[in-house]
């Protein structure tokens, strides 16, 4: 069975720094593309992130590009969103995802349960 | 700049056959268009996939389609448990950046 446990959220200051972390299992990790979505208070689903098989091709939203860094330890079967000079609007609920082995990469076929990220002084 | 833009609600009575659109703009609409299911509390659920296809264990009430620069998710024989919001998805290849749309809530009357 396909999981993915999303750790790491909570509460950060503006400006602050905070990495999620998202453990897979079930499936062969370096077998597919994994992304980080994310849904602020009383809005809709927002792309946050991708990243191929490796790691050697990442694609991020405008409004984290240069802040924020996905990455992977296929070893370890995990994922990474490390979050940098976080701002208030970063507040949401962050999820991992699968990405089927399809192109375009926006068919996301298994998903966390979520983690909730705070930045609020 | 590329946008999907849906309704921001839908309604239906129980039984009933519902159409949810997603129209697109820029390079936004080379691509296939993904459909979500986001009931509240729960994580988001493939629908449809390469603008028609249905990931195993999606009932065939739920089906897409894809036309120039606009999509539509149909749901037909509606239930309870279909409440949720909806969100249409699709990349752009300029951008190199996944598009998700505003979402539409479907209520079941």
């Amino acid at each position: 069975e396909v999981q993915l446990v999303e750790s790491g959220g909570g509460l950060v200051q503006p400006g602050g720094s905070l990495r999620l972390s998202c453990a897979a299992s079930g499936f062969t990790f370096g077998s597919n593309w994994m992304t980080w979505v994310r849904q602020a208070p009383g809005k809709g689903l927002e792309w946050v992130a991708n990243i191929n098989f490796h790691g050697s091709e990442t694609h991020y939203v405008d409004s984290v590009e240069g802040r924020f860094i996905i990455s992977r330890d296929n070893a370890k079967n995990s994922l990474f969103l490390q979050m940098s000079s976080l701002r208030v609007e970063d507040t949401a609920v962050y999820y991992c995802a699968r990405l089927m082995v399809r192109w375009p990469p926006t068919a996301f076929d298994y998903w966390g349960q979520g983690n909730l990220v705070t930045v609020s002084s | 700049q590329s946008v999907l833009t849906q309704p921001p609600s839908v309604s239906a009575a129980p039984g009933q056959k519902v159409t949810i659109s997603c129209s697109g703009s820029g390079s936004s609409f080379e691509s296939h268009v993904s459909w979500y299911q986001h009931p509240p509390g729960s994580a988001p659920k493939l629908l449809i996939f390469e603008s028609i296809q249905r990931p195993s264990g999606i009932p065939n009430r739920f089906s897409g389609s894809k036309s120039g620069t606009s999509a539509t998710l149909a749901i037909t024989g509606l239930l309870a448990e279909d409440e949720a919001d909806y969100y249409c998805v699709t990349w752009d290849s300029s951008l190199r950046a996944v598009l998700f749309g505003g979402g539409t809530k479907l209520t079941v009357l």
